[in-house]
Formats: structure tokens, sequence, C-alpha cells
């Protein structure tokens, strides 16, 4: 079963603007991992925020993580054309089997 | 520095065939997983191994075998191939099992797989 649960299912925005997804969780966590995935290729690997952590930036990204909401967001700044793709939250239980479990993603579409 | 190398990139087998995908990593990563995503499913993990001679089931784990007698490979093996098994597979490794103290975990190119 999915922990993980992206919304929207699909954004499509204009190139520079800022694009925000976000991520619900069932169950306490470790961490949680954001994921990029291009069209036909395998996932990469964006940024890591643990649960003690609130905010965390790298580059044109910003990921924030309120642990009594169960909730993550991501937000990509000045988009850009290559940033179209599908992002992926991944989570690690709290208690649980220590292996990462993905949600369904968000497919961003940036218009030129 | 290849990462993880996953082989064949497509693959059309007829319903009772079997085959196996091939992965490989060069990074010296203990934890290596397959996982197969369907349209609307996200990733779901198949099998994992924290090691070299240690293997476990993930959450679909049926009608798939695996084997790491090497740090670097982590074959994935269709016992006898069904249409529900047509999806993509990607296999993934990091230092640890969640990602954790690293970059995240590093998947290879995907398998595409259509089972006839």
């Amino acid at each position: 079963s999915q922990q993980g649960e992206e919304d929207p299912q699909a954004l499509s925005i204009q190139e520079g603007e800022n694009a925000t997804m976000n991520c619900s969780y069932k169950t306490s966590i470790n961490n949680l991992q954001w994921y990029r995935q291009n069209s036909g290729r395998g996932l990469v690997h964006l940024i890591l925020i643990r649960s003690n952590e609130r905010e965390k930036h790298s580059g044109r990204l910003r990921v924030t993580l309120d642990t009594s909401k169960k909730s993550s967001s991501l937000l990509i700044t000045a988009s850009r054309a290559a940033d179209t793709a599908s992002y992926f939250c991944a989570t690690d239980q709290l208690f649980g089997n220590e292996k990462l479990t993905f949600g369904t993603g968000t497919r961003l579409t940036i218009i030129p | 520095n290849a990462g993880v190398t996953q082989t064949p990139k497509f693959q059309v087998l007829k319903t009772g065939q079997s085959m196996t995908l091939q992965c490989a990593q060069d990074m010296n990563h203990e934890y290596m997983s397959w996982y197969r995503q369907d349209p609307g499913m996200g990733l779901r993990l198949i099998h994992y191994s924290v090691g070299a001679g240690i293997t476990d089931q993930g959450e679909v784990p049926n009608g798939y075998n695996v084997s790491r007698s090497t740090t670097e490979d982590f074959p994935l093996r269709l016992l006898s191939a069904a249409p529900s098994q047509t999806s993509v597979y990607f296999c993934a490794s990091s230092y640890s099992n969640t990602g954790t103290g690293s970059r995240g975990y590093t998947f290879g190119s995907g398998t595409r797989l259509t089972v006839v």
C-alpha cells in the first residue's frame, strides 16, 4: 500500500512561475525524500528532509515538512521547461521496515 | 562511474516464458532493490537485498525471484511470465536501506517489459 500521496496528480504552469506540489503520508517517519522522473527514465534523488527538520533548500527547490499534519511540500521556483517531469515523495517509516515507500507522483508540465 | 546499469531496456515475452532482468552497480552500495512501476500506482517494491547473500521480499514478490551473489549484481528472475507482469522495472541501490546519509537511492534507467 502507498504511504505517500502526492497532490495534485497533474500540474501545468507557465515557465517562470513557481510550482508547488504536496505529499501526505500516513504513519510517522524518519525522513522524507523527493525524487524527479523524466519521461522514460529512472528516478533521480532531489532532496532529503529529516523528521526533525522543518524546511530545507537546494538551489531552486524548497521543501517543507509538517510532521503534525503528516505532510510535505516541494516548491520549485522560477520554473524552467527542463523541470517538466514527474515528482515523487518517498518515506521511510518510524519503527518500520527501513525501506522507502514511494507515492504515486505529481506530473508537472512547464509551458514555454 | 556508470551508476546503476539495467539490461535489457526493452523486452517482449510470451506468457509462460522465463527471463532474467540484469542490474549492476559500481558504487559499492550494500543495499539494492527492485521496483515495478505501473500507471497510477507509483513504485512498488518487489524484492530487496541488504548485502551479498541476503535477500528479502517486498510488497509484490509473487512471480519473481532474486539472488545476490556479489555486491555489484542483483538480477531479477521472472519464473513464468504473465500479462500482469507487464510493467516498467527499476533497480535501485544505496549505501543504506533508506538512502539516508547519502544521496538517496540511485536508480537505473529501467526495463520496459511487455508480456503477451
